[in-house]
């Protein structure tokens, strides 16, 4: 069946510091999704990347899909303490098909 | 206003009782799902509906069954409660929307039930 990886599962960040982190699946996807769960809450939806090579910006937040839909990778600038948190991408092989959730890549800043 | 709303919030209970949790959304959304949550934040999809019919049913203990009185409300019952059910379970719902770069089909989440089997 269809799997997503993400890597890191743990990034521990120096308030300030850059960092990406990646999602792999090991089917072609027909689009990829990023969520984030702040602790204690739930996954809120953060973007959906379509095109091969896609690349979106939300603020210090860059997100991108890779040529062969089969990767994708979230990179924070400077980040911030409300940048803690679980990152998950989530991966459709099809329109209309299950999302499949990678283990998400949890976030802890150091002020 | 809560767009995906599930009760109870908490859930402690002792092995071998039969729960109920409740889920709705006010949003018009045509598919809800149940999501299970472990202890290492992976998150898993159980069921999902579509205007109240069963469309993806994955390998979950016949112990949970889902039941959809309307395209609204996605309740979840389990038998016979194990230890290994303690978990988070969380309530989506989606939408097909058309768009520029594509259908695209946001999920949005319940806050959760955290259920506890002692």
């Amino acid at each position: 069946g269809q799997q997503v990886m993400q890597i890191p599962q743990y990034q521990h960040v120096q308030e300030g510091e850059d960092f990406t982190t990646y999602c792999n699946s090991s089917t072609t996807l027909s689009n990829i999704q990023w969520y984030k769960q702040r602790p204690g809450g739930h996954p809120v939806f953060l973007i959906q990347l379509v095109k091969s090579g896609e690349v979106k910006k939300q603020k210090r937040l860059t997100f991108q899909f890779g040529e062969a839909k089969k990767n994708s990778s979230l990179h924070i600038t400077a980040t911030q303490t409300t940048d803690v948190g679980t990152y998950f991408c989530a991966g459709r092989k099809a329109a209309g098909n299950k999302l499949t959730f990678g283990g998400g890549t949890r976030v802890l800043v150091k002020p | 206003d809560t767009a995906v709303s599930q009760t109870p919030k908490y859930l402690v209970t002792q092995m071998g009782n039969d729960k109920s949790i409740k889920c709705e959304q006010n949003l018009g959304h045509d598919t809800m799902y149940w999501y299970k949550q472990d202890s290492k934040k992976f998150l898993k999809i159980m069921f999902s509906y579509n205007n109240k019919e069963l469309i993806i049913n994955e390998t979950v203990p016949n112990r949970f069954s889902p039941k959809s009185p309307d395209k609204a409300h996605l309740n979840l019952h389990i038998n016979s409660l194990e230890l290994g059910d303690s978990a988070v379970y969380f309530c989506a719902s989606s939408h097909l929307l058309p768009g520029l770069a594509g259908l695209q089909e946001t999920q949005y989440f319940g806050p959760g039930t955290r259920l506890l089997v002692l």
